[in-house]
């Protein structure tokens, strides 16, 4: 599988809880980005990594969200205390610097669902 | 206004028709315009990045852009049954940021 991997699936929470997804992009891929889609809406922005760099940040990601990409493979993406307003679906996409102007594939999304 | 609008439809055509699906945009320094396909449940899936003014074709599908008017268009030809789906239209503002905007998205339903 060469697409964008993302870890779990699915989650179910309850509120207060911490949660923590997983996405691996796809191999050579430099950039990597997290969005969040809520039901009827478009995707929207988090945060955007360039190798281990978090070079852009959202204002919807509050102090409750934190990112990582610590060697810049994978990605992490926590929220701490979770409320019911942060179920969504979680997409992690990626994308090449160099290659077709900021193309960004998709991987499957975590669907997290808070109690 | 909203950055990137779309109308939210459903959009129904029969099968074998041309569906046209509309954005507009309002940052008029934008630079790359994307369409994506999401079928319910599913991830969005990329169809067609166009980033000149005119047509950009491949295969049954036609982006247009329109950088004046702040306006960018799929087309669909001899539409069937498996494009019914979400299409989002997302646009990208260069100028250092790499973050995709995206509308909410048009539904389409192709019927057989």
């Amino acid at each position: 599988d060469t697409g964008v991997s993302q870890d779990p699936r699915h989650k179910i929470t309850k509120r207060g809880q911490n949660v923590t997804f997983r996405c691996d992009p796809i191999s050579e891929h430099n950039r990597l980005y997290w969005y969040r889609q809520t039901l009827g809406q478009g995707p929207e922005f988090l945060t955007y990594f360039q190798n281990e760099a978090q070079l852009e940040k959202s204002r919807l990601l509050s102090d409750r969200f934190s990112a990582e990409r610590p060697k810049g493979s994978f990605s992490t993406l926590e929220i701490q205390r979770t409320e019911q307003g942060d179920s969504a679906m979680y997409l992690c996409a990626s994308s090449h610097r160099g290659l077709a102007k900021n193309i960004q594939y998709f991987g499957a999304g975590t669907r997290l669902s808070v109690l | 206004q909203k950055e990137v609008e779309q109308n939210s439809g459903p959009l129904s055509v029969p099968e074998g028709a041309i569906a046209s699906l509309n954005c507009t945009y309002s940052d008029r320094g934008s630079q790359s315009f994307f369409w994506y396909r999401q079928y319910s449940g599913k991830s969005p899936e990329l169809i067609m990045f166009i980033y000149s003014n005119g047509d950009k074709e491949d295969g049954r599908f036609t982006a247009q852009l329109n950088k004046a008017s702040q306006y960018v268009s799929l087309l669909i030809r001899d539409s069937q049954p498996s494009d019914s789906a979400t299409y989002l239209c997302a646009v990208n503002r260069g100028g250092g940021s790499e973050k995709l905007v995206f509308g909410k998205g048009t539904k389409l339903t192709v019927n057989p």
